[in-house]
């Protein structure tokens, strides 16, 4: 069946500038997870929602980020005002529901702010 | 809190030779502890994952991993290398209590000589 899919795969912005990333889970999973994967880094947590509601956003790292899943299925994750800083591979994860013990990893979208 | 040690970001075998990845872990309630392979310009890929039940995990390509709790470590082996093993690996952990984020290691890049 299919995977967690995102897209763009790629998105180069230019400092300041907004942009959206989308996830599309694997069907009928009701967990979905954003991570963040710096260069030469492990992936870390952004923000985990069950169904619509965000159940934890401790890790966004401030107000700009912001995310969304206003219908359960598809997430996206919005970045306003953006920094070099924030330049990195975005990662979604999803999983059938809270108690699975594994996530599922999308391909991931290559952000650059130039 | 969890968190997760890999030692080494960097590890260079023979083609052939035995590979031993390095992963400590911490945390406070019991844990569920994962190892991610991750391709050069690909998302994650579960290689194994220990979920309490037995302490020797056998996963895909030959790796597999042992549950040590008196050590808290998780190291990933395999007997014999192959080129196609050259790939980033992660170590990661989650409580198995809660549907909570996934705690990343910083990653070990194994290269394998020919």
């Amino acid at each position: 069946g299919a995977g967690v899919s995102q897209t763009p795969s790629n998105k180069v912005t230019e400092k300041g500038k907004y942009v959206e990333l989308r996830c599309d889970p694997i069907s009928g999973h009701t967990a979905l997870y954003w991570y963040r994967q710096s260069l030469g880094q492990g992936p870390e947590f952004l923000i985990y929602f069950q169904g619509t509601g965000a159940a934890d956003d401790s890790g966004l790292p401030n107000d700009r980020f912001f995310a969304v899943r206003p219908e359960g299925s598809v997430s996206t994750l919005k970045i306003q005002r953006t920094e070099r800083g924030d330049s990195a591979v975005y990662l979604c994860a999803s999983s059938p529901g809270p108690s699975y013990n594994e996530q599922f990893f999308g391909p991931g979208t290559r952000l650059t702010v130039l | 809190a969890q968190s997760v040690t890999q030692l080494g970001s960097h590890v260079s075998v023979s083609e052939g030779a035995l590979v031993l990845l390095r992963c400590n872990y911490s945390s406070s309630v019991p844990p569920y502890l994962f190892w991610y392979v991750q391709y050069p310009n690909q998302g994650l890929q579960l290689l194994l994952k220990y979920t309490s039940a037995a302490t020797l995990v056998k996963g895909i390509n030959g790796f597999e991993a042992e549950f040590k709790k008196s050590e808290t470590s998780f190291h990933l082996t395999k007997p014999s290398a192959h080129m196609s093993d050259a790939a980033e690996y992660f170590c990661a952990v989650r409580p198995a209590s809660s549907a909570s984020k996934i705690i990343f290691g910083s990653g070990t890049r194994l290269s394998i000589r020919p």
